[in-house]
């Protein structure tokens, strides 16, 4: 079975703060994905990656930063917190995104729900 | 991609079949049909996916219409852990995100 795991289930930190992220999968997938989930807006996609060292911008990009040194992990980075990024955030990864249709399967993990104050 | 339509909620009673309904009437030949399913607090769940066949694994059957513009999950015989947030997601072979509605929040009762 293909595990995704964050780093944090609660995260509690103060407005300002440097915040990092952590995201692991254990599948050799190559795509990583960090979403945001809020109630009435289901899920935005913040950045993704599609190889080591490489990242795109998704829908909501600004206040956030991305790295990916090794296929595996996958860090979201908040570089001052504020409360209006309180929220849920989930890591996704596939194996592609082109080719065989199963390469598109997003598995995810359980989420990191972060409170600013 | 191409939109859906999912009603907000339903109820099912426990050990009956669930069926979930979802319109995509806008969807294109390359567009595949997927679902998943979020369980309180915790990340989204894939559970099949589709073209134009019915298809069926562990979890579900998924019955697409022959004009594909709508399809039905189908939970066998739903129990508790089953309750959960389904959504139906229509997206082609390419592309980097899954676009996630509001899904309908399934209530399995004993």
């Amino acid at each position: 079975d293909v595990k995704v795991t964050q780093s944090s289930r609660y995260l509690v930190k103060r407005t300002g703060e440097k915040v990092f992220l952590e995201c692991v999968q254990d599948m050799d997938h190559e795509n990583m994905f960090w979403y945001r989930q809020d109630p009435g807006l289901g899920l935005r996609l913040i950045y993704f990656s599609y190889d080591v060292k490489m990242k795109e911008k998704g829908d909501i990009p600004e206040g956030y930063s991305v790295s990916r040194e090794k296929k595996e992990r996958f860090s979201l980075i908040l570089e001052s917190a504020s409360t209006n990024q309180t929220s849920m955030y989930l890591c996704a990864s596939s194996l592609g995104t082109s080719g065989l249709l199963a390469k598109n399967i997003q598995y995810f993990g359980a989420g990191t729900r972060l409170s600013v104050l | 991609d191409a939109k859906t339509t999912q009603p907000p909620s339903m109820d099912c009673a426990e050990g009956r079949a669930a069926n979930l309904p979802c319109n995509h009437s806008t969807i294109s030949g390359n567009e595949y049909v997927y679902w998943y399913r979020q369980i309180h607090s915790q990340g989204p769940q894939y559970i099949i996916h589709g073209l134009k066949n019915n298809e069926t694994n562990e979890m579900a059957s998924l019955i697409i219409t022959e004009d594909r513009k709508s399809s039905t999950l189908i939970l066998p015989h739903a129990t508790l852990r089953d309750t959960a947030v389904y959504y139906c997601i229509v997206r082609g072979n390419t592309g980097n995100q899954f676009y996630f509605g509001t899904g309908t929040s399934l209530t399995v009762i004993p």
